[in-house]
C-alpha cells in the first residue's frame, strides 16, 4: 500500500523561507513530484526527484532521502503568489501517482 | 497546442443520472489518467491508460467506467450517479513513464444532488 503525510496547513511571512515536509511508505518507488495548485486550478508541476540530494529550480528546491522516506519542497523568498496548496507525489509502477492529502500554505505580508 | 482539454467545466446530476466527462489532449501522449479531488484533500487515481485499448483501474474506480479508443481520447463513465461522486475531476496525461510529468486538464466540477 502507499501512504503519504505533508502538514495540512502552514503559514509564512513574505520575503521568508518556508519548508514543507512530505513522508512517505510505499511499495514501489520510482521518483517523488511536488506540484503546486491555486485554490480552483489544477495541479501544475514543480520539481522531480528519483536520486537522494537537493535538487534546486530558482527559488523552490526539492530534497529526497529514499532510505528515510522522505522530502521537502523549500520555497525561498516567498511572495504572495505563492499562497496555494502544495502536493508531494509519489511515483510508482506504470507512472501512476499516488498524492498526499497537500499542504495549504498562506503567505502573509 | 491546447494541452489537456476538459468538458463540462461544470455540472449538477440528480441521483441516479449517468454522464460522460471528456478529455481530450494533443501532445501526442501515451498516458493517461483520471483523478478526483474532494474538498481540502489530495487527488485520488480513478483509472489511468497505457495507451489506446489498455485502461487500468486505480485506487477508487467504483461507479465509474472508462474507454480509450484512440490516443487523444480518454472519457470517464459516471453510471448511477451519487452524493458521493461530488468531486472535482481532474484528467491528466504524460508522453513516458520516469521524469515526465502529468499535465493536468483545468478540472471539471460535478455535484450530485
Amino acid at each position: 500500500g502507499q501512504n503519504i503525510d505533508q502538514p495540512t496547513e502552514m503559514t509564512a511571512t513574505e520575503g521568508a523561507i518556508v519548508q514543507i515536509n512530505c513522508t512517505y511508505q510505499t511499495s514501489g518507488f520510482n521518483g517523488l513530484f511536488w506540484y503546486q495548485q491555486h485554490a480552483g486550478e489544477a495541479p501544475t508541476f514543480l520539481s522531480y526527484n528519483v536520486l537522494d540530494g537537493l535538487e534546486e529550480k530558482g527559488r523552490f528546491s526539492s530534497f529526497l532521502s529514499r532510505s528515510k522516506g522522505y522530502s521537502y519542497l523549500l520555497l525561498k523568498e516567498l511572495q504572495m503568489k505563492d499562497s496555494a496548496s502544495y502536493l508531494c507525489a509519489v511515483q510508482g509502477a506504470g507512472n501512476v501517482l499516488t498524492f498526499g492529502g497537500g499542504t495549504r500554505l498562506m503567505v502573509k505580508p | 497546442n491546447a494541452g489537456v482539454t476538459q468538458t463540462p467545466k461544470f455540472r449538477i446530476l440528480k441521483i441516479g443520472q449517468s454522464m460522460t466527462l471528456q478529455c481530450t489532449q494533443d501532445m501526442n501522449h501515451n498516458y493517461m489518467y483520471w483523478y478526483r479531488q474532494d474538498p481540502g484533500m489530495g487527488l485520488k487515481l480513478i483509472y489511468y491508460s497505457v495507451g489506446a485499448g489498455i485502461t487500468d483501474k486505480g485506487e477508487v474506480p467504483n461507479g465509474y467506467n472508462v474507454s480509450r479508443s484512440t490516443t487523444e481520447d480518454f472519457p470517464l463513465r459516471l453510471e448511477l450517479a451519487a452524493p458521493s461522486q461530488t468531486s472535482v475531476y481532474f484528467c491528466a496525461s504524460s508522453y513516458r513513464t520516469g521524469a515526465d510529468t502529468q499535465y493536468f486538464g483545468p478540472g471539471t466540477r460535478l455535484t450530485v444532488l
